[in-house]
């Protein structure tokens, strides 16, 4: 079935640092590819998403391009703020066709990032 | 526009207790719908998903329930709590199709003491 792997945290860099948090997928098909962002005491938000393969996604400064030939998604962004501080889950839309159709959602396990000032 | 609600907020439950815990979304007709729970130290579980009113599908075996009354409604629910239903659960709903963004709903977070 559909998976994805990201990198374990948690994570801690100091203001201004250059973030990567990797993401790689197994899928069948072409699914398309997410980062979410959770911050401190909220819900789950979209921060950026790719639909087909080199495709960017960006948003807030974090880019991540969709790799089919490495079957990545990593993210980045290149002078990580305070404000960062959240975590991070990598997420893909199966591409299977089931019986309850096509349209569900495999996350990775998140990564927690901590910017120090 | 669409909103998606998720109630109550924050609940302690003693074990063995009954959990009922609802979702609805407004603004949108036929979505898909998703209950994900987030363990302490631990990432996004999907538990159920649905793509219509009666149709319920269960990611993993457990003590929980989930049904679709109405198009637009989403409850998770529980005979007997155990402590290890303790966590954040989330609804959530995306528009049919693929590659569509999912919108979670607020949060709900469940203690079992």
């Amino acid at each position: 079935g559909d998976s994805v792997t990201q990198m374990e945290g948690p994570v801690t860099l100091s203001e201004e640092a250059f973030l990567t948090i990797n993401c790689t997928y197994t899928a069948t098909g072409y699914p398309s590819l997410f980062w979410y962002v959770q911050y401190p005491g909220e819900g789950l938000q979209l921060l950026l998403k790719a639909t087909k393969a080199d495709d960017k996604g960006s948003n807030k400064g974090f880019e991540a391009t969709y790799r089919k030939e490495t079957t990545s998604f990593h993210l980045e962004k290149g002078s990580v703020q305070v404000s960062d501080s959240a975590v991070y889950f990598c997420a893909l839309s199966g591409a299977i066709i089931s019986n309850f159709g096509n349209e569900k959602l495999t996350f990775g396990t998140g990564t927690r990032l901590t910017i120090i000032p | 526009s669409q909103t998606i609600h998720q109630w109550p907020a924050t609940l302690v439950q003693p074990v063995g207790s009954p959990l009922s815990l609802e979702c609805t979304v407004e603004g949108t007709s036929n979505p898909n719908l998703y209950w994900y729970r987030q363990a302490a130290g631990r990432g996004l579980q999907l538990l159920f998903y649905s793509i219509g009113i009666g149709q319920i599908s269960s990611e993993v075996p457990q003590n929980l329930s989930a049904s679709r009354p109405q198009d637009r409604q989403f409850i998770l629910s529980s005979k007997k709590l155990l402590l290890s239903d303790s966590g954040f659960y989330l609804c959530a709903w995306t528009p049919r199709g693929t590659g569509n963004t999912i919108y979670f709903g607020e949060g709900s977070w469940l203690t079992v003491v």
